[in-house]
């Protein structure tokens, strides 16, 4: 599976657009780009996930460039809550559940 | 809420002991896992099952053995466990045909 390179961490201001960036330049055709977060000691919940299409649910939207080298997980409205550890990962579709996952981007929202 | 219950929650064992953690879903999934997530190294598959008595395993099987009997149990069981099997244990299964990993709450382990 392709690896992935996020920033470390990153700040968010409460009620602000937080747009988490992806590198994933080596991805393959038919591998997905997934989105979980975890929030502290719980188990890591899944956001979003998509193969080239932009995709939006009732958490966030996912904006994958047309080469795929790269996507955006974007929180439309940061709340306190949002606060945690997300993981961008990429996995063939054969490859279910047994993913890869790196450090994360620790996002923080403030106030 | 993916109806998955692990047991034990939190545990302290010596050295040596065997230990065996339970996974259980009530959703009839197929597929379920185990993964260990641990500082500096986060989360890693251990090992994984896609259906009864079917397993495989994962990036860090050494140590560690599963069963699965029913569909609905998933058993991860450390034979003789070692201070580097301090971690947090993770059950997940994927529901439906996208892939998406459901978590369970975890099981913290810590051996003295």
């Amino acid at each position: 599976d392709a690896k992935t390179t996020q920033p470390t961490s990153m700040d968010c201001a409460e009620g602000r657009a937080a747009n988490l960036p992806c590198n994933h330049s080596t991805i393959s055709g038919n591998e997905y780009v997934y989105w979980y977060r975890q929030i502290h000691s719980q188990g890591p919940q899944y956001i979003i996930h998509g193969l080239k299409n932009n995709e939006t649910n009732e958490m966030a939207s996912l904006i994958i460039t047309e080469d795929r080298k790269s996507s955006t997980l974007i929180l439309p409205h940061a709340t306190l809550r949002d606060t945690a550890v997300y993981y961008c990962i990429v996995s063939f579709s054969d490859s279910w559940g047994k993913f890869q996952f790196g450090a994360g981007t620790q996002v923080v929202v403030t106030p | 809420d993916a109806g998955i219950t692990q047991s034990p929650r939190h545990k302290v064992t010596e050295t040596g002991t065997p230990v065996t953690l339970r996974c259980h879903q009530t959703e009839n999934h197929r597929y379920m896992y185990w993964y260990r997530q641990d500082p500096g190294h986060g989360l890693r598959l251990i090992h994984y099952s896609y259906g009864v008595k079917d397993t495989d395993k994962g990036e860090v099987s050494d140590g560690y053995s599963v069963s699965r009997s029913k569909t609905e149990d998933f058993l991860l069981t450390l034979e003789s466990a070692t201070s580097s099997q301090t971690s947090v244990y993770f059950c997940a299964i994927t529901r439906g045909g996208t892939g998406e990993l459901f978590f369970g709450e975890g099981s913290r382990l810590t051996v003295l």
